[in-house]
């Protein structure tokens, strides 16, 4: 039984430009939360998607988005990248997103230059 | 934002010791999590303590909760070299937050041989 996958593992871009990741939640889940860690501290939540919709939102502006498919699976998008967006992007599955029990990703490191 | 701090923000301690983490919150909660993470990869789920429960046991950790400091505490006993790595306190909302998780700033434990 596959847990919680992320790809890519890492990505390197440069300012400006738009990143798409993905993440595979566990098998059994249908709810999935993006995080972003910045270096040497927490993860701060972005976002969560429930049968495909946002279902709430941290605090960050609408260059990050995001979208979840009939399969569970979602991306995160990131638009008009800053450096300030260099971090660990991780993504946690749960069944409902009232669970308790969430598993996390490996993660995808992302660096802008 | 971050829900709180954790202390110390680095632990470095000899194999066989216990080590002892400590969590600030802010905010009334459901239950609070502690997670491990190695090497800035993903996270893994270490224990869960809810509102009601003011300590909880599993193996070597024993977690402590009071509610009325907003405080949490981490015991790992008989400390191993493959306890080295960072670790988090997480809050869950008390009501309509679902599963979404507050991180706070993490610990940075070393274990030496």
């Amino acid at each position: 039984d596959a847990g919680v996958t992320q790809s890519p593992t890492h990505l390197i871009k440069t300012r400006g430009q738009q990143v798409t990741l993905r993440c595979s939640p566990k098998s059994g889940h249908d709810t999935v939360s993006w995080y972003q860690q910045a270096l040497g501290q927490g993860p701060q939540f972005i976002f969560q998607y429930y049968e495909e919709e946002e279902r709430q939102r941290g605090n960050f502006p609408d260059r990050f988005s995001g979208h979840q498919f009939p399969n569970y699976s979602s991306e995160l998008n990131v638009n008009a990248l800053l450096l300030g967006d260099s971090a660990l992007y991780l993504c946690a599955s749960s069944f409902l997103p009232s669970s308790d029990e969430q598993f996390f990703g490996p993660g995808t490191r992302l660096t802008v230059l | 934002s971050q829900q709180g701090e954790e202390d110390p923000q680095a632990l470095s301690i000899q194999e066989g010791e216990n080590a002892t983490m400590n969590c600030s919150y802010k905010t009334s909660i459901n239950n609070l999590q502690w997670y491990r993470q190695n090497s800035g990869r993903g996270l893994v789920h270490l224990i869960l303590i809810r509102s009601n429960e003011r300590e909880k046991h599993s193996g070597r950790l024993r977690v402590t909760l009071d509610t009325s400091k907003k405080s949490s505490s981490l015991l790992i006993t008989a400390s191993r070299a493959a306890d080295t790595a960072s670790y988090f306190c997480a809050t869950a909302p008390i009501t309509g937050g679902g599963n979404k998780l507050t991180f706070g700033t993490g610990t940075q434990l070393k274990v030496e041989l």
